[in-house]
């Protein structure tokens, strides 16, 4: 399986800052990185697909880039609602989809 | 807008079983696939199963031999059949679908709590 490595695990930061979270695969995944945000008791909210894509109805803050390994996830100008956990996910090998171990953005 | 709504989760001994539903509303764009994933207590996501729409299934290793993924078209729901259950199967499923391939599951429902427990 393609191992996902997400870093940090977890971060403090205020409303109106600028965050970057980034995760790395095992191995070549190309552009088949995606990025969800998770809060408590909700289904997980797909924002990024395809490394750099952004999902309909996401907001601009949010983005991604990266390609081969490296990959990140910026939110530009946290605002309240942003504070929740986010995990990236490999869509490389079909039917053996990993994600990384999650990101929680707490209010600092 | 796409839903989907888990149900069927609970408490049950290991060694038992349980059968998730997830009941979707009419979709608008035919998915490529529906999934299982699933976040033990304290955990990251991980991937259970899959139903493409052609109805190839396939399982995580960790579930192979155990879990059986199924679907009633009619009734635009997905299941998830689970035999053998271990402690460490506890967790909160979530159904969710693809209607991009390769861009990740656009479309999940809330989750249902099962817990394996003695």
């Amino acid at each position: 399986d393609i191992q996902m490595t997400q870093s940090p695990s977890s971060l403090s930061a205020s409303v109106g800052d600028r965050v970057t979270i980034t995760c790395r695969a095992s191995q070549i995944i190309n552009s088949y990185l995606n990025w969800y945000q998770h809060k408590p008791g909700k289904a997980p909210k797909l924002l990024i697909y395809s490394a750099s894509s952004l999902q309909s109805g996401v907001p601009s803050r949010f983005s991604g880039s990266g390609s081969g390994t490296d990959f990140t996830l910026t939110i530009s100008g946290l605002q309240p609602e942003d504070f929740a956990t986010y995990f990236c996910q490999q869509s490389y090998t079909s039917f053996s989809w990993t994600f990384g171990q999650g990101t929680k953005v707490e209010i600092k | 807008e796409v839903q989907l709504v888990e149900s069927g989760g609970g408490l049950v001994q290991p060694g038992g079983s349980l059968r998730l539903s997830c009941a979707a509303s009419p979709f608008t764009v035919s998915p490529t696939f529906m999934s299982w994933v699933r976040q033990a207590p304290g955990k990251g996501l991980e991937w259970v199963s899959v139903m493409y729409s052609g109805g190839n299934t396939y399982y995580a290793a960790s579930v192979k031999g155990r879990f059986t993924i199924s679907r009633h078209n009619s009734e635009n729901t997905l299941y998830l059949q689970m035999n053998s259950l271990r402690v460490e199967d506890t967790a909160v499923y979530y159904c969710a679908t693809a209607t991009r391939p390769g861009a990740g599951f656009d479309y999940w429902g809330q989750g249902t709590l099962v817990t394996v427990s003695s």
